[in-house]
């Protein structure tokens, strides 16, 4: 069984700042994790994703992830934050034999001009 | 730009009707997923199928909810009789459902349901 959890109901950094969300997963077999990203009255939309291979991987709008099979960890990271980052974040993961995806509770990230 | 539609994007309603919920999703994906999110409970899977298939409804109140696919185009989201406890959004996601690809998902924009 898998399942998710995000540190952090809610984050807040200034325009410029490096961003850093937060996630840990269980899984019984080799996972796939993604994040998601929900901006206001707008349904989900993926980020990023780790399959197989290299464990840093880079998403979109210049965020990346990076898959930690020791700490079981896929935490979200930008180096530099912008307005328009202010939005809900999603960690989600998935066994490799199907395709039902379990989302984390999320974390709403603030962007302080 | 292949999206995932739904119709309607926001309904009211009274307690004790029916409401039904619709989506299209992306031509050529097999696999499509129903949620609902409120604030106190998140994102949950209510259901999701796979050529047409239920594969898992296990996340649905049986009593009052049912979901089905007349065809590949269409999925839809039936609650009979609606209560307040319904309000919330919901969402409907499809894929490519290819085993061992794992569940990269598109959303549609969501139906806002209020059951007054």
């Amino acid at each position: 069984a898998q399942s998710v959890t995000q540190l952090g109901s809610h984050v807040s950094v200034s325009e410029g700042a490096l961003v850093l969300l937060r996630c840990n997963y269980s899984s019984s077999v080799p996972p796939y994790l993604f994040w998601y990203v929900q901006y206001p009255n707008q349904g989900l939309q993926l980020l990023l994703k780790y399959t197989t291979g290299a464990t840093l991987v880079k998403g979109i709008n210049g965020f990346e992830a990076e898959f930690k099979k020791s700490e079981t960890s896929f935490h979200l990271t930008k180096p530099s934050a912008h307005m328009s980052d202010a939005a809900e974040y999603f960690c989600a993961v998935s066994g490799t034999s199907y395709d039902k995806v379990i989302f984390g509770p999320g974390t709403s990230l603030s962007v302080i001009p | 730009d292949a999206r995932v539609t739904q119709t309607p994007r926001h309904k009211v309603t009274e307690m004790g009707q029916e409401v039904t919920m619709r989506c299209q999703p992306i031509l050529g994906h097999n696999t499509v997923f129903w949620y609902r999110q409120t604030m106190m409970q998140g994102l949950e899977l209510l259901a999701y199928f796979r050529n047409r298939a239920p594969l898992d409804d296990s996340g649905m109140p049986k009593d009052r909810f049912s979901a089905e696919m007349p065809d590949a185009t269409l999925a839809t989201l039936k609650i009979q009789p609606s209560e307040p406890r319904d309000s919330a959004v919901y969402f409907c996601a499809s894929g490519t459902g290819t085993s061992g690809k794992g569940g990269e998902q598109f959303f549609g924009p969501g139906t806002r349901l209020t059951v007054l």
